[in-house]
């Protein structure tokens, strides 16, 4: 199976700030890589897919880059909403998908 | 505006088999390309990947859940199901199910999901 490990685990950040989290996979998965976000008792939402690709709806300030094994996802502007975990999950094979243990963004 | 909704016993005995469906609505489970699967997530921790199936009956399994896994399709009532056997408290999650959507010749990323269940496995 392929490994995916992100860093930091927990992030501390203020309204404004730009956050940046890192994804690794412990193999090259070219650009099959999606980034969730999750809140608290709810279902994960899609914000990128093939590593850079917006998912419609998701504001602008999310952005996605990378390939092979490492991954970031920028959120250039922290906004009250966006106080949440995220995940990512690669897909370069068709079983099994992965996910990272996910990022925990708190307010500072 | 497609949806989808699990449902099943929130309460599952240790050793008894946990049935889920996800029915689909606002859209044919049949009109595309997609997958359609599970996954779930222990209380408080990350997720995990179990498995997938497409309007055929084509499916693909979590090797490390194969063996107690089946996942199958009702085309006629826009619905899948899971199925995992001999559960053991290991086993108590949300389970969610979601639309598995692919843009090349791998994987899948997940663009829909329903609300979760939570399976609570105890005696």
């Amino acid at each position: 199976d392929i490994q995916m490990t992100q860093s930091p685990s927990t992030l501390s950040a203020s309204v404004g700030d730009r956050v940046t989290i890192t994804c690794r996979a412990s193999q090259s998965i070219s650009s099959w890589l999606a980034w969730y976000q999750q809140k608290p008792g709810k279902a994960p939402k899609l914000l990128i897919y093939k590593a850079s690709s917006l998912e419609s709806e998701v504001p602008s300030r999310f952005s996605g880059s990378g390939s092979g094994t490492e991954f970031t996802l920028t959120i250039s502007s922290l906004q009250p909403d966006d106080f949440a975990t995220y995940y990512c999950q690669q897909y370069s094979t068709y079983s099994p998908l992965t996910f990272g243990g996910g990022t925990k963004v708190e307010i500072k | 505006q497609l949806q989808l909704q699990e449902s099943g016993p929130g309460l599952v005995k240790p050793s008894e088999t946990l049935s889920l469906t996800c029915t689909v609505s606002g859209g044919s489970i049949s009109s595309s390309s997609d997958y359609w699967g599970w996954i779930r997530q222990p209380p408080g921790k990350g997720l995990e990947w179990i498995g997938s199936i497409y309007s055929s009956g084509s499916t693909y399994y979590n090797p490390s859940l194969q063996s107690r896994v089946t996942i199958s399709v009702d085309t006629s009532k826009n619905q899948f199901s899971l199925k995992l056997s001999s559960v053991t408290a290991a086993d108590t999650a949300v389970y969610y199910c979601a639309r598995h959507r692919s843009v090349g010749p791998t994987g899948w990323h997940l663009d829909l999901w329903g609300r979760g269940t939570l399976v609570t496995v105890s005696s």
